[in-house]
């Protein structure tokens, strides 16, 4: 069955230091989605990505967020400069068409920790 | 924008009996109301979902109803097994992107 994949499964940072969050969505997916979730928390949603652009976004993905589909199969989120608030689990999901007309499938997480 | 609100966030229920978690939301464009259970380390699964033009949905012990004039929906789980023990979120969706609840941490005592 396919499935998202993420890489790496934790992330250890500094403060103030750049992090790159890598995702491979299902193959013939076109809507990709970060979202994260801080520890006990709720999973929020963070950006939308479809057609090589942000379609949209939340208020938490601010000027230090970035995303990137750099080649036909990862899709990256970017945070440039990490803050301790930063730490959480963040999950990539892709879905064949919107959101709101086709399951999103969701991969196992990134934990990032930012000291 | 959207808001939705989850209840209960604790419920424990003895093995076999039934399990009801209930949502309401707040954007009435919101069409799709997936359900998704979240087992330790791993990200949501999708378990069931339902659309704005269907009432109730069920799926062996799972089923979902939706009310849209109350703006109310509701997982009920049936005859509970040690393996639906978990974390399940609600969460509801326009197109681009999904909202989630807060989440309903749900144990099957023995």
């Amino acid at each position: 069955e396919p499935e998202v994949t993420q890489t790496p499964s934790h992330q250890v940072t500094q403060m103030g230091q750049e992090v790159i969050l890598r995702c491979v969505p299902i193959s013939n997916h076109l809507y990709f989605y970060w979202y994260r979730q801080i520890l006990g928390q709720k999973v929020e949603f963070l950006v939308s990505f479809y057609n090589n652009e942000i379609s949209e976004k939340s208020e938490i993905f601010d000027d230090q967020f970035s995303v990137e589909r750099p080649d036909g199969s990862n899709f990256t989120l970017k945070i440039r400069s990490t803050k301790l608030e930063d730490s959480a689990m963040y999950f990539c999901a892709s879905s064949e068409v919107l959101a709101g007309k086709s399951e999103q499938f969701f991969g196992p997480g990134t934990r990032l920790t930012v000291l | 924008g959207e808001n939705v609100e989850q209840h209960p966030s604790t419920l424990s229920v003895q093995e076999g009996d039934s399990a009801v978690i209930k949502c309401t939301y707040s954007d009435s464009a919101s069409n799709y109301f997936p359900w998704y259970k979240q087992e330790l380390g791993k990200g949501p699964q999708l378990i069931i979902d339902i659309r704005s033009n269907v009432g109730e949905k069920k799926d062996q012990r799972i089923a979902v109803t939706l009310n849209k004039t109350a703006k109310h929906f509701s997982l009920h789980i049936t005859e509970t097994q040690p393996e639906d023990s978990a974390v399940y979120f609600c969460a509801a969706s326009t197109d681009d992107k999904i909202i989630f609840g807060k989440g309903t941490r749900l144990h099957i005592l023995p």
